[in-house]
């Protein structure tokens, strides 16, 4: 079955210490994205990327880096600048930037001791 | 500015109550807005997209309307099943998608 796959699904992490997530899809979608859900809060998008080797900065992208070296992998890392990284992460995928609804993964929470 | 107003915050309802849940948008240019289901500690599932005024969609017991300012789920003889939080996000000219802080809906046995 096609879909997105995070992981992990928990992490925990020291303070000072980067953190990469994971996100893997199978749709042949081209584009994809990072938000970031606390609670009482909408969707906030950190990162997006339309094709290989191109991304760009979300409207929340300070204290985090992307990358997308293939189209079916865009892992987020959460670097030590990030100053309250404590979250839900999501990664989700459309077929294209601006081709409509997008289809996300079963999510990451990140914890920071 | 683009924004999306989901109300209310919580919806408490007993099993069979239909009832709705609002979306109010500002954005510019529409192109479309989108229903999405979140179970606790899940990603968003979707459900939804509406591309113009007058739209309708329907899955199962939930109903979605667009109208040029709002957009209503509306939810008929909901079961247990149905709790969840549900999510609105409009899709403007920039292609941003914006979405909303969600309702929690309680349907209660």
């Amino acid at each position: 079955d096609g879909g997105i796959t995070q992981s992990p699904k928990y992490l925990f992490r020291k303070e000072g210490q980067n953190v990469t997530l994971s996100c893997e899809q199978n749709l042949n979608h081209d584009a994809m994205y990072w938000y970031r859900q606390d609670p009482g809060q909408g969707l906030r998008l950190i990162y997006y990327s339309q094709i290989v080797n191109d991304f760009q900065k979300g409207d929340i992208a300070e204290g985090y880096s992307v990358s997308r070296e293939k189209k079916e992998s865009f892992p987020l890392t959460v670097t030590s600048a990030q100053k309250n990284p404590t979250a839900f992460y999501l990664c989700a995928s459309s077929i294209g930037l601006g081709t409509g609804e997008l289809f996300f993964g079963e999510g990451s929470r990140l914890t920071v001791l | 500015e683009d924004q999306v107003t989901q109300s209310p915050e919580a919806l408490r309802l007993q099993e069979g109550e239909s009832s709705s849940l609002n979306c109010s948008y500002t954005v510019s240019g529409l192109r479309g807005l989108f229903w999405y289901r979140q179970d606790p500690g899940k990603g968003p599932e979707f459900l939804f997209t509406l591309y113009s005024a007058g739209e309708e969609k329907e899955k199962e017991r939930l109903k979605a309307t667009l109208t040029k300012k709002e957009s209503f789920l509306h939810i008929t003889a909901p079961k247990p099943e149905d709790s969840a939080t549900y999510l609105c996000a409009v899709w403007g000219r920039d292609d941003k998608i914006i979405f909303g802080k969600g309702t929690r809906l309680h349907i209660l046995p």
